[in-house]
């Protein structure tokens, strides 16, 4: 079956540096795989997604994450932190064949001044 | 387009209750999707459907559980007999089926709270 760990729960990262969240998925094939962000209640929103070619992509708000088969991972990037960019953030891995998202538990993001 | 919306946006119940949510997909949307999000946890998927028809229930999804979307358009999520385990944000997401890497676009949720 597949799964996403997200092995940080919280990270705190002050403003203007940058930030890494790590993913790492369980899946026979390539997956499907998804970056999303949940701010206080809102929804989620889709930050990026990766399903094939170039293995770094680019999403909105400044993000980007990058695919690594040898490792199972697609970590997400971002070069410079704003005190917006807090919020809790889950990445998602998709069955081809299926429609459902496999979310990981997230991380929660701090910003500090 | 105004999003995906939910309604109530949040539902405080005693137990043994019988609870409705709506959903109201992004028009033209065809494809419906039911997620479950407890404290400290990501999203866990429960149904989802095709126009009106319902083509995968999640184990999660026990008899108290009963999803609707009777003309493929909005849908409701019944839950009855409630429990205390089943308070949680009830997470509905839509898409429109392109035969690509469709995105999922997901409302703001409703937080059920059963006393």
């Amino acid at each position: 079956a597949q799964s996403v760990t997200q092995p940080d729960i919280h990270i705190t990262v002050s403003e203007g540096a940058s930030l890494e969240l790590r993913c790492n998925y369980s899946y026979g094939a390539t997956p499907y795989l998804f970056w999303y962000v949940q701010s206080p209640g809102q929804g989620l929103q889709l930050l990026l997604k990766y399903f094939s070619g170039d293995t770094l992509v680019q999403g909105i708000k400044g993000f980007e994450a990058e695919f690594k088969r040898s490792q199972s991972s697609f970590n997400l990037r971002k070069p410079s932190v704003h005190w917006s960019d807090a919020a809790e953030y889950f990445c998602a891995v998709k069955n081809t064949g299926f429609q459902k998202l496999v979310f990981g538990t997230g991380t929660r993001l701090l910003v500090s001044p | 387009d105004t999003g995906v919306s939910q309604n109530p946006r949040h539902k405080i119940t005693k137990r043994g209750q019988n609870v409705t949510f709506r959903c109201d997909p992004i028009s033209e949307h065809n494809r419906l999707y039911w997620y479950r999000q407890t404290l400290g946890q990501g999203p866990e998927f429960l149904t989802y459907f095709q126009n009106e028809a319902q083509l995968e229930k999640s184990r999660l999804l026990s008899d108290r559980f009963s999803a609707e979307r009777p003309k493929g358009s909005f849908s409701t999520l019944e839950i009855q007999r409630t429990e205390q385990g089943d308070s949680a944000m009830y997470l509905c997401a839509s898409s429109l089926e392109t035969g690509g890497l469709v995105e999922q676009y997901f409302g703001p949720g409703t937080r059920l709270t059963v006393t």
